[in-house]
C-alpha cells in the first residue's frame, strides 16, 4: 500500500520561516515532488527530489532522506502569499505521483 | 501560450446522467492524466495515456471512461453520473514519464 503524511494545516507569521514535513511508506520511489496550490487553483511544481540532501530554489528549499522515508519542504522570508496548500506526492512507478492530502499553510501579519 | 485548458470550470448534473469533461493542451505533451481531488484525500489518478490510442487505468477508475484519439485531447467521461463522484477534477500532462506535472484550471462538478 501506499501512505504519505503530512500535517493537516500550519500557521506561521510573515517574514517567518516554515518547515512542512513530509513522511512516506510507498511501495516504490522515483522521486519526490511538492506542489503549491493556492484555494481554488491548480496545483503547480515547486520542487523535485530523488537524491538525499537539499534543493535549494530562491526562498523554497526541499530536502530528502529516502532511508528514513522523510522530506521538508523549508519557505523563508514568508509572504503572505505564500498561504496556500502544499502538496508532497512520491513518484512511486514510472508516471505514477501518489499524493498526500496536503497541508494548508497560514500566513499571519 | 495556451497550455493546458479544461472545460466547463463549473457544471451541475444530474445523478444518472451522462456528463463529459473536456482537456486539451498545446504543448503536444505525450503524458496525459486526469485526477480528482477531494476533502481528506489527496489527488487521486483516475485514468493517463501516454499516447494517442493507449490508455491506462489508475487508482480510482470506475464508473469513468477516458479516450484519446488525437495527442492534444483527453476528455473524461461519467457515463452515468453518481453523487459520490461531485468532485474537483484536475486534467494535467507531462512529456516525459517522470517529469514534473502540468494542471489545467480545474472543473467542479457537483452531482445532485
Amino acid at each position: 500500500g501506499q501512505n504519505i503524511d503530512q500535517p493537516t494545516e500550519m500557521t506561521a507569521t510573515e517574514g517567518a520561516i516554515v518547515q512542512i514535513n513530509c513522511t512516506y511508506q510507498t511501495s516504490g520511489f522515483n522521486g519526490l515532488f511538492w506542489y503549491q496550490q493556492h484555494a481554488g487553483e491548480a496545483p503547480t511544481f515547486l520542487s523535485y527530489n530523488v537524491l538525499d540532501g537539499l534543493e535549494e530554489k530562491g526562498r523554497f528549499s526541499s530536502f530528502l532522506s529516502r532511508s528514513k522515508g522523510y522530506s521538508y519542504l523549508l519557505l523563508k522570508e514568508l509572504q503572505m502569499k505564500d498561504s496556500a496548500s502544499y502538496l508532497c506526492a512520491v513518484l512511486t512507478g514510472a508516471n505514477n505521483l501518489f499524493f498526500g492530502t496536503g497541508t494548508r499553510l497560514t500566513v499571519i501579519p | 501560450d495556451a497550455g493546458i485548458t479544461q472545460s466547463p470550470r463549473y457544471k451541475i448534473t444530474e445523478t444518472g446522467r451522462q456528463v463529459t469533461l473536456m482537456c486539451h493542451q498545446t504543448w503536444s505533451h505525450s503524458y496525459m492524466f486526469w485526477y480528482r481531488q477531494d476533502l481528506g484525500h489527496g489527488l487521486r489518478l483516475i485514468y493517463y495515456s501516454a499516447a494517442a490510442d493507449i490508455t491506462d487505468k489508475g487508482e480510482v477508475p470506475d464508473g469513468y471512461v477516458v479516450s484519446r484519439s488525437k495527442t492534444e485531447n483527453f476528455p473524461l467521461t461519467l457515463e452515468s453520473a453518481t453523487r459520490s463522484q461531485t468532485s474537483v477534477y484536475f486534467c494535467a500532462s507531462n512529456s516525459r514519464s517522470g517529469e514534473k506535472l502540468f494542471f489545467g484550471s480545474g472543473t467542479q462538478l457537483s452531482v445532485l
